[in-house]
């Protein structure tokens, strides 16, 4: 069964002070890891998706990355506008060649002080 | 593009009544998600179309729920009857299936209590 892991389950930081997440999985040959961001009451926004070990993205202040085993969201002098809950989800091979359900970690909460 | 609408936006209702959400994809995607959050559970898949046609309903809880998809522009979760430990936040998304364009899009969710 493909399990995600999220680390911490909250963070608090100083505007300017970066810090990274971590995203441990298991899964039976992965296909792809997704990064979602969501703010109170609103639904996850898409921010990353990873296919390989060794793959990077960045966007703004964020940068993700790949290994194995985990994955890291960077987040380098963040703002309090960054304050959110970060998800992440991977996703397995399957027989069925379509679309594939999603398996959620069950996020860390970053709040960042000014 | 609007991006995924869900209606309503709340529902309040009395154990035992049924319940009707609402989704409407983003133009052109081919799968759709319907997914439940809750404090204790976290987000979770109910059940998955792939081109109007339920490919996973095992994350569907119990008899109680279902979940239909006419058309590619529309797909509705049902649960009857409802109960008070289905109070949760309901999360339809949308994707195109097929690499690399699989990532789903959420729409601004459901929060249903069930009193």
């Amino acid at each position: 069964e493909d399990q995600v892991t999220q680390s911490p389950e909250a963070l608090r930081l100083q505007e300017g002070e970066s810090s990274s997440l971590n995203c441990s999985y298991t899964v039976s040959g992965l296909r792809g890891l997704f990064w979602y961001r969501q703010d109170p009451g609103k639904g996850p926004e898409f921010l990353f998706t990873l296919y390989s070990a060794g793959e990077e993205k960045e966007k703004e202040r964020l940068k993700a990355t790949l290994t194995k085993k985990e994955s890291f969201l960077h987040i380098t002098a963040p703002k309090p506008e960054d304050s959110a809950t970060y998800l992440c989800a991977v996703q397995g091979r399957s027989q069925y060649q379509g679309a594939q359900k999603l398996v959620f970690g069950q996020g860390t909460r970053l709040t960042i002080n000014p | 593009d609007a991006g995924v609408i869900q209606s309503p936006r709340h529902e309040v209702t009395e154990m035992g009544q049924e319940v009707t959400l609402r989704c409407k994809p983003i133009s052109g995607h081919n799968s759709l998600f319907w997914y439940r959050q809750t404090m204790m559970r976290g987000l979770e898949l109910l059940i998955y179309f792939n081109n109007n046609v339920p490919i996973d309903d095992s994350g569907m809880p119990e008899d109680r729920f279902s979940a239909k998809m006419p058309n590619a522009s529309f797909s509705t979760l049902k649960i009857q009857p409802s109960e008070p430990r289905d109070s949760a936040v309901y999360f339809c998304a949308s994707s195109l299936s097929g690499l690399p364009y699989n990532e789903q899009f959420f729409g601004p969710g459901t929060r249903l209590t069930v009193l």
